[in-house]
């Protein structure tokens, strides 16, 4: 069964402290994205990685950076996190291209203080 | 570029009622369509996905999605609500020929009354 683990369900950090966000794919899928949700904002794309050291930027990256060492990790970095980056972050994997579907981890539930 | 609106943030109905979820999207190429369902404190699971083919498309649950391409559409239905359906719905389009990164909708939550 198709497995996306995220490290953690709930995180409270402080401000300016730097903050990872691990996800874990069992799938040996190529791309890893991860998104931001918030309450009628959808989904909003933060980075992806469609190969081991490779990245993009999504469609809102600043604060944010990510790190993909090995095929199976993908790590999203908050350098110095903000109040404004409370959020629920969510990762996904995806098979190579074509009419591939992502598959989502539970998410994690950020909140900066 | 490509786009989706989803109609309406939130949608009520009563348990055993029709459910009506509709989604509209713009893309410059027949795109891949995509409804995906989220349950409280969960990630995002695919409801159902239209590529190529057959317009009506059926998925999990008993939902169906029909692809309209004259109204550049893609409603999402169920006959019967019933109180386990309530959960955030997102529908998400891709471009097959571009980047492959799927853009989704901003999502409509629906309330199931008993």
């Amino acid at each position: 069964d198709v497995k996306v683990t995220q490290s953690s369900r709930y995180l409270v950090k402080r401000t300016g402290e730097k903050v990872f966000l691990e996800c874990v794919q069992d799938m040996d899928h190529e791309n890893m994205f991860w998104y931001r949700q918030d309450p009628g904002l959808g989904l909003r794309l933060i980075y992806f990685s469609y190969d081991v050291k490779m990245k993009e930027k999504g469609d809102i990256p600043e604060g944010y950076s990510v790190s993909r060492e090995k095929k199976e990790r993908f790590s999203l970095i908050l350098e110095s996190a903000s109040t404004n980056q409370t959020s629920m972050y969510l990762c996904a994997s995806r098979a190579g291209t074509g009419w591939n579907i992502q598959y989502f981890g539970a998410g994690t539930r950020l909140s900066v203080l | 570029a490509q786009s989706v609106t989803q109609l309406g943030s939130h949608v009520s109905v009563s348990e055993g009622a029709l459910v009506l979820l509709r989604c509209n999207y713009s893309s410059s190429v027949p795109p891949y369509l995509f409804w995906y369902v989220q349950y409280p404190n969960q990630g995002l699971q695919l409801l159902l996905k239209y590529t190529t083919g057959a317009t009506l498309v059926k998925g999990i649950n008993g939902f169906e999605a029909e692809f309209k391409k004259s109204e550049t559409s893609f409603h999402l239905t169920k006959p019967s609500a019933h109180m386990s359906d309530a959960a955030e719905y997102f529908c998400a389009v891709r471009d097959p020929g571009g980047s492959y990164i799927p853009t989704f909708g901003r999502g409509t939550s629906l309330i199931v009354h008993p």
